[in-house]
């Protein structure tokens, strides 16, 4: 079980244009899900947490009018990144909670090309 | 501060043992994960401790000392497929993952 899914698994838009990638945890309820960019050989970065039905809370330094985050329900998040420049090029991934202890079940996450 | 230290890179031979070190300092502490991560692809959870002492599972162990702070991961009969960046991540008191920036395993026949 703890299997989440994202969508797309890669996608590649042009500057200015929005796009939105959906998080979705399949088998369980996430009482918690994250929201991680990774540039190549670096580390992940966390950019934001959520809880289904409040507000994101973002870290510091993201944007939170650039990267939109939504969390509709226990079952899906999304985040969209708004008016995108080719800097916003990245691995994107969500991760998801169940609670205690709190392991981070990772979706296979999504590859962003900003041209 | 909140920090992780890991080796860069380390190589080992297929069939060999590897143990990967990792030390931490967190504002507080609720266990710490191991996860392994292939190139291109999301992290895969591999083991999880929050009191002191190895843990086992199959190939892979995991060792924490929270006095010490310090935890290992061991992987023995190494295989090819093994090569891969492992990520030490404590969680800290308001139960986030810090993430440093792992280990590559690179693993030769």
């Amino acid at each position: 079980g703890a299997v989440v899914s994202q969508h797309p698994s890669w996608v590649i838009c042009k500057s200015g244009t929005s796009v939105k990638i959906e998080c979705r945890s399949l088998d369980f309820q996430a009482t918690t899900m994250f929201w991680y960019r990774q540039f190549p050989k670096q580390s992940l970065m966390l950019m934001a947490t959520s809880n289904e039905g409040s507000k994101a809370t973002y870290e510091q330094g993201v944007e939170k009018d650039k990267f939109l985050i939504n969390h509709a329900s226990l079952t899906l998040s999304t985040l969209t990144v708004t008016s995108a420049h080719p800097e916003d090029s990245s691995f994107y991934i969500c991760s998801a909670s169940k609670g205690e202890p709190y392991e981070q079940y990772f979706g296979p996450g999504t590859r962003l090309t900003v041209t | 501060g909140q920090n992780i230290d890991q080796p860069t890179e380390m190589t080992a031979t297929e069939g060999a043992i590897v143990q990967i070190n990792c030390t931490y300092q967190t504002s507080g502490f609720n266990g710490l994960f191991w996860y392994q991560q292939h190139a291109g692809e999301a992290p895969t959870f591999l083991s999880y401790n929050v009191l002191d002492g190895l843990e086992e599972k199959g190939r892979f162990s995991s060792f924490l000392s929270r006095s010490k702070g310090y935890s290992y991961l061991l992987l023995k009969e190494l295989q090819m497929k093994d090569s891969a960046s492992y990520l030490c991540a404590p969680m800290d008191s308001n139960y986030q993952l810090i993430w440093g920036a792992g280990t590559k395993l690179i693993i030769k026949p």
